[in-house]
């Protein structure tokens, strides 16, 4: 069964300093892998995903993720922080070897960037 | 385009109630879902049609859910009778058919059951 893990409920960082968001995840085949963004009473966002190719992908508002198929990790990195990019972070796989569409989901992350 | 839309936003019952949620996808989307969100959790898959047909339902709890795609289009999500752990945040999704199956979400339904 696949699965997705996100270690960190809440990340605290300055506004300007770069930031990470862990995701880890486990599946029987390929992932397709995905991140989310929630801001407060609003729906989930795409930010980006993995495919193939290249492990750096670049996605929305800056924001780029890693996809480490040892670690079997797709962290979600930005290098400088802003104010606006607190919410709520959600790391999602699909794997594709099952055939299922359906997207598996973490718990989320909040990230709350200080001024 | 429109996106995906959800109602009602908000939701509070009494325990043994009945609520009906709807979820309206994006036009052309054959493919729905629905998921839950309980309080500080994961985001858990309920289930998937593809146009009118369940595809996937193996996350529904119990047979207190039912849900329906008439003709391919919306969707509803039945809690009959509801209890305690029915509340939390229901979103529904949709996606293309083809493609590489990011989903389009809802601003999600949130349900307290008393």
């Amino acid at each position: 069964a696949q699965s997705v893990a996100q270690p960190e409920d809440q990340v605290n960082v300055a506004e300007g300093n770069p930031l990470t968001v862990k995701c880890t995840y486990s599946v029987s085949g390929n992932p397709y892998l995905f991140w989310y963004v929630q801001y407060p009473n609003r729906g989930l966002q795409f930010l980006l995903k993995y495919i193939t190719g290249d492990n750096l992908v670049k996605g929305s508002y800056g924001f780029e993720a890693e996809f480490n198929k040892s670690q079997t990790s797709f962290h979600l990195k930005k290098p400088s922080a802003l104010v606006s990019d607190s919410a709520l972070y959600f790391c999602a796989v699909r794997d594709i070897k099952t055939g299922r569409r359906a997207l598996t989901f973490g718990s989320g992350t909040r990230l709350q960037v200080q001024p | 385009e429109a996106g995906v839309t959800q109602f009602p936003s908000h939701s509070v019952i009494e325990k043994g109630q009945t609520v009906t949620l709807r979820c309206d996808p994006i036009s052309g989307h054959d493919n729905l879902y629905w998921y839950r969100r309980v309080m500080g959790k994961e985001i858990k898959f309920l289930l998937h049609f593809v146009k009118e047909s369940k595809q996937d339902e193996s996350g529904m709890p119990n047979n207190r859910f039912l849900a329906e795609r008439t003709g391919g289009t919306y969707s509803t999500l039945k809690v009959q009778p509801a209890e305690l752990e029915d509340s939390g945040v229901y979103f529904c999704a949709s996606s293309h058919e083809w493609g590489t199956g990011e989903l389009f979400f809802g601003e999600g339904s949130r349900l307290t059951v008393l």
